[in-house]
Order: C-alpha cells, then sequence, then structure tokens
C-alpha cells in the first residue's frame, strides 16, 4: 500500500484559499487519491477523489501532476466551519481497505 | 445524517467485560468496515465485510471479533476490555468493493473503558 506523507498542521484566515499538499512516491498504476475530512467526535467524510490532472467538485479540487507522486487538496475560500482534520489515502483498485495517515490538521482563523 | 447508523452512541464499561457495538450500512451498501480511533494512534482499520463475507482484516486485536449477518448489518465484538480499548469506533459502507467513490462513515460509537 502507498505510504502517503502530508504536513501535520496549517492555519488559514478566513476567506483564503488553502492548499494541502500529500506526497505519495510509491503510487501504483491502479492507485487512486483520495481525500477526507474530519470534525471532531464525526466520522470521516469523502470530499473528492482523483487519479490524475485534476477534478472539481462543489467542495473542493484536487491537482494530481502527470507523476502522480504528489496531489494537492485545494480548499477555496475557507471558512471558520472548514477547521478539521483533512486525511489523504491512496486506495489500489482490487483492495478493501482503507489506511488512514495522520491527517493534516487546518484551523481556520478569524 | 449519513445514513450508516451506529449503536449505542456512547457506551462505559469496566474491564475485562465484553460488549457489541452494532452498524447499519447505508440502504444498498453491500461493504461495512470497522475504524478503531484512539487519541494516540490515528485512525485505524480493523476489518472488512461484503456481503457476509469477510474480506481484509486490518490490526484487529484477537479479543475482537465481527460478523455480518444475511440483513447485512454488523456487529463488532469486544471481549476481556482493557483500558487501552478506549477509543471511538467508526464503521463506515460502500456499495461494493473496491470502494472507489469513497466510503460513508456513521458517527461512531464511543466506547470508554473504567
Amino acid at each position: 500500500l502507498a505510504k502517503t506523507t502530508q504536513p501535520i498542521s496549517m492555519d488559514s484566515y478566513e476567506g483564503q484559499e488553502v492548499n494541502i499538499t500529500c506526497s505519495h512516491n510509491n503510487i501504483a498504476t491502479n492507485d487512486y487519491i483520495t481525500w477526507y475530512q474530519q470534525f471532531p467526535s464525526q466520522g470521516p467524510r469523502f470530499i473528492i477523489q482523483g487519479y490524475k490532472t485534476k477534478v472539481t467538485n462543489e467542495v473542493a479540487s484536487l491537482f494530481i501532476p502527470a507523476d502522480r507522486k504528489s496531489s494537492t487538496l485545494s480548499l477555496p475560500r475557507v471558512s471558520l466551519s472548514d477547521t478539521a482534520v483533512y486525511y489523504c489515502l491512496v486506495l489500489t483498485s482490487g483492495t478493501y481497505k482503507y489506511i488512514f495517515g495522520t491527517g493534516t490538521r487546518l484551523k481556520v482563523l478569524a | 445524517d449519513s445514513g450508516v447508523t451506529q449503536t449505542p452512541k456512547h457506551l462505559i464499561t469496566a474491564t475485562g467485560q465484553r460488549v457489541t457495538l452494532r452498524c447499519s450500512p447505508r440502504s444498498g451498501d453491500l461493504s461495512v468496515y470497522w475504524y478503531q480511533q484512539s487519541l494516540d494512534q490515528g485512525l485505524q482499520f480493523l476489518i472488512q465485510y461484503y456481503n457476509g463475507e469477510e474480506r481484509a482484516k486490518g490490526n484487529i486485536l484477537e479479543r475482537f471479533s465481527a460478523q455480518q449477518f444475511p440483513d447485512l448489518h454488523s456487529e463488532l465484538n469486544l471481549s476481556s476490555l482493557e483500558l487501552g480499548d478506549s477509543a471511538l469506533y467508526f464503521c463506515a459502507s460502500s456499495p461494493r468493493p473496491p470502494s472507489l467513490g469513497g466510503y460513508t462513515f456513521g458517527s461512531g460509537t464511543r466506547l470508554t473503558v473504567v
């Protein structure tokens, strides 16, 4: 399973764009990159998933360079309610489990 | 409401006891996953079932066991409980394995062992 590395914590201010980068150097051909958000005492919530290039939904964008060894989750114009832990995961097609890393604790300041 | 129901929400029990945590997956989902989250360990994958069959095992202790029933609900049994078993236990479900598109997590059961 590909191991991921992401910053332990980040601070940002309301209204700013936040970019969280995740490193997954040994990603395999069948692997997909997935991001989750978790608020305290709640279950993680799926944000976005991608394989290559760029994926965008109503919540975030995911940028994946051609070599796929890293990915960047972009949160546009964050608010205080975006304060949470964000997990980057690599899911191998054909396997059955997500392995969560330590995540990035994002704190949005007023 | 994510559609994944976990009961009970809170559980306090003594060391050495046995408890059962229950999970009802989202309607139509066949796969159920169990995770443990404690302060010092983060989210740890325990076990996964698909349509009643065990499909993957993670760091699940021998004192723990799980099963998925014909109606697709799942139970996680924790026995000979120790203080270190205190944690949030999450259940997640997905329509199929592998779970491209993401899992849906429940709100968890907070277990406190005293």
